[in-house]
């Protein structure tokens, strides 16, 4: 049972839609992470939150909204998406810092279909 | 740029044999080297990993030997079974290079029995 959910795991959305993305880490970290994995490319790092803070956005477009409200939840609004970003969305958490290991976990995912 | 190049992008081999993947890396500031074991409707999980002051590092039936002159890393399976196949992503990152964990593009491994 991994210690980081993710809902929905799977979206079907037009090209019009809103709709968010959900992540919750059980595992008391202060880093949390979104991924992009498509057929095509390799783990494709999208966000990265240090302790509620944005610190990273791989110049992913602005479609693509995160939300950290509290170490332990990490959201992804998605709105007017492309049939591209048809993917494989993983949330992931690690605990950084003074006496945090370097290990990544990652949730199931939520596949995400744009029609 | 991909700074971690994997190889194969798919492995064939048979119950009992050896499965072999290796990666090769270009920034010396890494300092941590994962690999990931991801099935089919599941997100990736961690494997075993290693750090560059040993050359090999051995858990079960999964080694993973380094080169850290030649800045190269493998995964060997030994005796594969079916229940092995799986896509294995190897990773770097390191403290220096931004503390990132960066992917290598994966290798589907199927374990004929």
């Amino acid at each position: 049972e991994t210690g980081v959910t993710q809902t929905p795991r799977h979206l079907v959305m037009g090209m019009t839609n809103k709709k968010s993305l959900k992540c919750e880490q059980h595992l008391g970290h202060n880093a949390m992470y979104w991924y992009k994995q498509s057929a095509k490319k390799p783990l494709e790092l999208m966000f990265v939150y240090n302790f509620k803070e944005q610190t990273e956005n791989n110049s992913v477009p602005s479609r693509f909204s995160p939300e950290c409200p509290n170490s332990s939840h990490l959201f992804l609004h998605l709105h007017t998406l492309q049939p591209e970003d048809s993917a494989l969305y993983l949330c992931a958490s690690s605990q950084v810092g003074q006496g945090g290991g370097n290990t990544i976990y990652f949730g199931e995912g939520s596949w995400l279909t744009v029609v | 740029q991909q700074q971690v190049k994997q190889s194969p992008q798919s492995l064939i081999v048979q119950k009992g044999g050896i499965s072999i993947i290796n990666c090769a890396y270009e920034n010396t500031a890494f300092d941590y080297f994962p690999w990931y074991q991801q099935f089919p409707g599941k997100g990736p999980a961690l494997l075993i990993a290693i750090r560059p002051d040993v050359s090999e590092k051995k858990e079960g039936r999964f080694t993973i030997s380094f080169n850290k002159s030649a800045k190269q890393f493998s995964l060997h399976i030994m005796d594969s079974q079916p229940g092995d196949s799986a896509t294995y992503f190897c990773a770097a990152r390191g403290e220096a290079a931004g503390n990132k964990l960066t992917f290598g593009g994966g290798t589907r491994v199927l374990v004929k029995p």
